[in-house]
């Protein structure tokens, strides 16, 4: 099957910039998505790439290399209130088309 | 738009009842997808279906798992009889078709089973 594998945990300073690492297998993966989740809550959709490169929206970045099976998140400017989980995932394909296959999640902790 | 609606929010049962979930999808979206997510697993797909068709099925775990699509505004996800290893939030998300299949997914706000 599909392996997404992401730190399972990260800790960064308010005002900083975080990195957020993503490695998946490249065969039968046709894009990724991040999604944010905050604790008790449902996870929200933050970016998709589908072609190599940076996309950027506001604070966040995202960039996908699918050569590598690689991809980052990129949060700039941190706010306590980015404290949350970062889930990579990616959109299957393969026999299932369409459906997302999700990391475990990256637990980013904003300290003051 | 009030986004995907899910029912309950929580529940809690006695080892080997039955439990039913329920999902009012985003109106318009082609594809609603039952995950659960735990700890220790994360996040998993149990099933998804698209036009109220389920197209795979393969995540869900054993026979105790059902769900139904009857029609484009609702879908059950049922466990029965439930086991206390089935304690889990449950969230149910919709899409509507894009050029790959589907396209991004909004979830709603989960259901926190506890089985005892």
């Amino acid at each position: 099957g599909q392996n997404i594998d992401q730190p399972t945990e990260m800790t960064a300073t308010e005002g900083a910039i975080v990195q957020i690492n993503c490695t998946y297998q490249t065969s039968g993966f046709n894009g990724l998505f991040w999604y944010q989740q905050h604790a008790g809550e449902a996870p929200t959709f933050l970016s998709y790439n589908v072609l190599d490169g940076l996309e950027e929206k506001g604070r966040f970045s995202s960039f996908l290399s699918r050569s590598k099976g690689y991809s980052y998140l990129l949060l700039k400017e941190l706010q306590m209130k980015d404290s949350a989980s970062y889930l990579c995932a990616g959109m299957n394909y393969g026999g299932s088309q369409g459906n997302l296959i999700f990391g475990k999640g990256t637990k980013l902790s904003v300290k003051p | 738009d009030a986004g995907v609606i899910q029912s309950p929010r929580h529940e809690v049962t006695e080892m080997g009842q039955e439990v039913t979930l329920r999902c009012k999808p985003i109106s318009g979206h082609d594809y609603l997808f039952w995950y659960r997510q735990t700890m220790m697993r994360g996040l998993e797909l149990l099933i998804y279906f698209n036009n109220n068709v389920p197209i795979d099925d393969s995540g869900m775990p054993e026979d105790r798992f059902s769900a139904k699509m009857p029609n484009a505004s609702f879908s059950t996800l049922k466990i029965q009889p439930s086991e206390p290893r089935d304690s889990a939030v449950y969230f149910c998300a919709s899409s509507p078709a894009g050029v790959y299949g589907t396209d991004t997914q909004y979830f709603g706000p989960g259901t926190r089973l506890t089985v005892l």
